[in-house]
This record gives C-alpha cells, structure tokens and sequence, in this order.
C-alpha cells in the first residue's frame, strides 16, 4: 500500500511534442502529490506538486492531472525540449510536514531534437 | 533559491571502513532526510530527523546506519561498517513548510570496494 507505481519506465518524444508520464497509488492516505525532475549526477529538484482538492495544475509548460476516485495522476510535458530529457520521478505522502515521501520507481525521458 | 549543501561529493571506501557523509540543510527548516538512490534506481527513504531525534526510518535503515545533528547546523548520516551494497547516491534533503516539496542536495556518491 506504501508503493507508488510509475510508467512508461522510458519514454522518446520528438521536440515539440507531448510527454506524457502516469503514477499511480493505493494509500488514501497520500494527499501531496509532487514530480521531480533529476538529471544525472544531480540531485532531484522539484518541478509541480498538487493536492486532490483540485484536478489539475499547470506551471509554464507542465501540468499535473489528478484523478482523485481512480487514485491517480500525470505529468503531462507541452512543447517537450531536448532540455527536458531527464529522469521524473512521481511522489506521494500524506500531507503533514514530516511525513516521508513514497517516490516511483522513475521514468527516463529523452527528447529527440 | 536556498540550498541543501552535501559533502563529499564522491567518497570511495573499503568494506568494512566507517563513512560519515555531510549535509548543511536550509537554516529554517525543520525537518531533514537521507534518501538512497542505487544507480538507476529510485529514490528510497531512509530516515527523517526533527528535533534532535528520528522521526521515521525505513526498513533499510538499520544499526550499521545513524545521524546526528551535532551543532545545529551540519547534519550528517554515518554508516559503521560499510558494505558493497551501501554503494548508492546518498541524498539530504530539507522541507520547508506544507506548500513546499523537498528541496535535494546535490548527492554523495558513495562507492565501497
């Protein structure tokens, strides 16, 4: 009940395109949803998080759907750039502020230009 | 943006051999983390500290594994006697009130030979 399942595990998206990454989780406890995007040899960094009380949530070019009755939710990449080729992880915890975070086991993203 | 400062950046030890590895969290944050990461893996809890004390840890986090706090500003993970499966990133991390995700330091990366 603790994992947080993540797919594609790899994804290619041509420039320009869509990138698409689901998670999914079964705690009902979790309710702070956050992505982080790492690249190699660098710790990761948060992109976007959000909170069931809303089903979506757009920053720049990411945006977060949330579908809270099928417990789960999406990072959607607009307008992918070869800069965005990462590794993005989804997360979860149960939003109290020192609850550990549940990540996904990743997906590695490569933008082709 | 405030940063979660670790040091060593890459520390190589025999079997065996004791490591301390470092961190210098945000000053006002309360709650600090260590976050393992075994190359092209995910990014697995192990302990969280508040007050001086744990908090939480994981399964992984067992006697070989401690931290502490000493002076208020450094936070560090030690581990007694290393083994080849200790080999992994090593992430500090510090969170900064219930709107915030983590924020990662850079990494330790830790090789045991």
């Amino acid at each position: 009940q603790q994992q947080v399942k993540q797919s594609p595990q790899s994804l290619i998206v041509q420039k320009g395109g869509i990138s698409i990454i689901n998670c999914a989780y079964e705690n009902t406890a979790f309710d702070y949803f956050p992505w982080y995007q790492q690249f190699p040899g660098k710790g990761p960094a948060l992109l976007i998080a959000i909170r069931p009380d809303v089903s979506e949530k757009k920053e720049g070019r990411f945006t977060i759907s949330f579908n809270k009755s099928a417990k789960q939710f999406s990072l959607h990449i607009m307008d992918s750039q070869p800069g965005d080729s990462a590794t993005y992880f989804c997360a979860a915890s149960p939003d109290n502020y020192g609850q550990n975070f549940v990540f996904g086991p990743g997906t590695r993203l490569s933008v082709l230009p | 943006e405030p940063e979660v400062t670790q040091t060593p950046s890459h520390q190589v030890t025999q079997m065996g051999q004791e490591v301390i590895l470092r961190c210098v969290p945000i000053s006002n944050h309360l709650y600090f983390y260590w976050y393992r990461q075994i190359l092209g893996q995910k990014v697995e809890f192990l302990v969280s500290f508040y007050n001086n004390e744990i908090s939480e840890k994981s399964e992984i986090f067992d006697d070989q594994f401690s931290v502490e706090r000493p002076d208020g500003s450094n936070f560090t993970l030690k581990i007694r006697s290393t083994k080849l499966e200790d080999s992994a990133m090593y992430f500090c991390a510090a969170r900064g009130g219930l709107n915030y995700g983590y924020t990662f330091g850079s990494g330790t990366r830790l090789t045991v030979v």
